[in-house]
């Protein structure tokens, strides 16, 4: 099974900054990875497919990099929307996801 | 707009079962692979099962060990999940999930396994 690996657990930031989430697979998943965003009591939400492909209406804040094992979702500048939890996902062997990054108002 | 309503759940007994349905909507059904995901509480996701657009390549979680069955129904636009000899640790929400990527998501029925 490839593990997903997330960092930070927590990321503590203000509106306006920079976000950086990590993602890292035991092994490589080619580009066939995805990020999604889930905030309380909601369903996930599909924000970047095929490692930096954005979905359908997700703004152009959220770009996704990386191939291989090492992956990255970068938000631009964080609007007040944007604190939630993030999960990356491959589908190169069956599907798994990552634990997760708590993005919280710092 | 594509609408998913999850339905089916509640509280069963270990070993019980329980059927999971999915009505789909807004969107050409017949031509989408699906998915069932759960996050039980608390926790992150776990991808539970996915079936092909025509149901002839099925899927499912090495760790259910053969204890549930995914189905579909093209004329109904409907997806289904029969859970059988549940145990305390598939207590979770259930979501069904459309597409390679789980491009949209129906909001989820609760399954909980309690004695």
């Amino acid at each position: 099974e490839i593990v997903l690996t997330q960092s930070p657990d927590t990321l503590s930031l203000s509106p306006g900054e920079r976000a950086t989430l990590s993602c890292r697979a035991s092994q490589s998943v080619s580009s066939y990875l995805a990020w999604y965003q889930q905030k309380p009591g909601q369903a996930p939400r599909l924000l970047i497919y095929d490692a930096s492909n954005r979905a359908t209406g997700i703004p152009a804040r959220f770009s996704g990099s990386g191939s291989g094992t090492d992956f990255t979702l970068t938000i631009s500048s964080l609007e007040p929307e944007d604190f939630a939890v993030y999960y990356c996902q491959q589908r190169s062997d069956w599907r798994t996801f990552g634990q997760g990054t708590k993005l919280e108002l710092k | 707009e594509v609408h998913l309503v999850e339905s089916g759940g509640g509280l069963v007994k270990p070993g019980g079962s329980l059927r999971l349905s999915c009505a789909a909507s807004g969107f050409i059904f017949s031509s989408y692979n699906m998915n069932w995901v759960r996050q039980a509480p608390g926790k992150g996701l776990e991808w539970v099962s996915s079936i092909s657009s025509s149901g002839s390549f099925i899927y499912y979680a090495d760790s259910l060990k053969g204890r549930f069955t995914i189905s579909r129904d093209n004329a109904k636009n409907s997806l289904y999940l029969q859970m059988n000899n549940l145990r305390a640790e598939d207590t979770a929400l259930y979501y069904c999930a459309t597409g390679h990527w789980g491009e949209d998501w129906g909001q989820g029925t609760l399954v909980t396994v309690s004695s």
